[in-house]
């Protein structure tokens, strides 16, 4: 049973076009992060959402948590050919331990 | 400061062997999480060691073990090794902060090939 669903899974797109990763699910998280992973390497944090409601914004990128943190959202503008990379969600409960959603591999073509 | 390490990059292994993955936290972080990552399942859980104690498990076979050492450094050892347990291994360490904000550091993985 996956706990976190994400979508889409797979995403390409040309340079300059926005985009919206979607991280669902029925169970309420504490906390929900969001990571980039590129091919050999770990996941990378960019963001930590712990309020519902909450929206962070890092430069192109903007991460909401819903209001009933049981999901989010990340928005990014004006893709470039760097944001390429795999997309994580995950939800936090205990300490240490984190429910990862499938990812979402993004594509960003010049 | 130095991130994660971990070692080795990269093994191949056959069916019915044994295997040792290393993990260094990052100076300080005295929890190491380990995870499996597949392309059909993702990134799973597998456990985590606080204090040279495991304070949680996932959901996988008794052929999965681990343990830390005081120095915070820790092994994951998979025994009798099947074809499905082909993935990428990553490490995580963390302060072991604050209930459900916990963030992690992850390393580059081991990259485990059973044939």
């Amino acid at each position: 049973t996956q706990l976190l669903e994400q979508s889409p899974q797979f995403l390409s797109i040309q340079e300059g076009e926005n985009l919206t990763v979607y991280c669902n699910s029925s169970s309420v998280f504490s906390s929900l992060q969001w990571y980039r992973q590129e091919p050999g390497e770990g996941p990378v944090l960019l963001v930590t959402v712990v309020t519902g409601g909450e929206v962070k914004k890092l430069k192109r990128l903007t991460f909401q948590f819903g209001d009933a943190r049981k999901d989010s959202s990340l928005h990014i503008t004006a893709a470039q050919p760097g944001d390429t990379g795999l997309y994580l969600c995950a939800g936090g409960r205990d300490t240490g331990k984190l429910i990862f959603g499938q990812g979402t591999t993004l594509q960003v073509k010049p | 400061k130095a991130g994660v390490t971990q070692t080795p990059r990269y093994l191949i292994k056959t069916r019915g062997q044994q295997v040792t993955l290393s993990c260094s936290p990052i100076s300080g972080h005295r929890s190491v999480s380990w995870y499996q990552q597949t392309p059909g399942q993702g990134l799973q859980f597998l456990f985590e060691y606080f204090s040279e104690t495991q304070r949680n498990k996932g959901n996988f076979p008794g052929r999965f073990s681990g343990r830390q050492f005081s120095n915070s450094r820790s092994e994951m050892n998979v025994s009798t090794l099947e074809l499905g347990d082909s993935a990428l291994y990553l490490c995580a360490s963390s302060r072991a902060g604050s209930y459900g904000a916990n963030v992690l550091t992850f390393g580059a993985g081991s990259r485990l090939t059973v044939l």
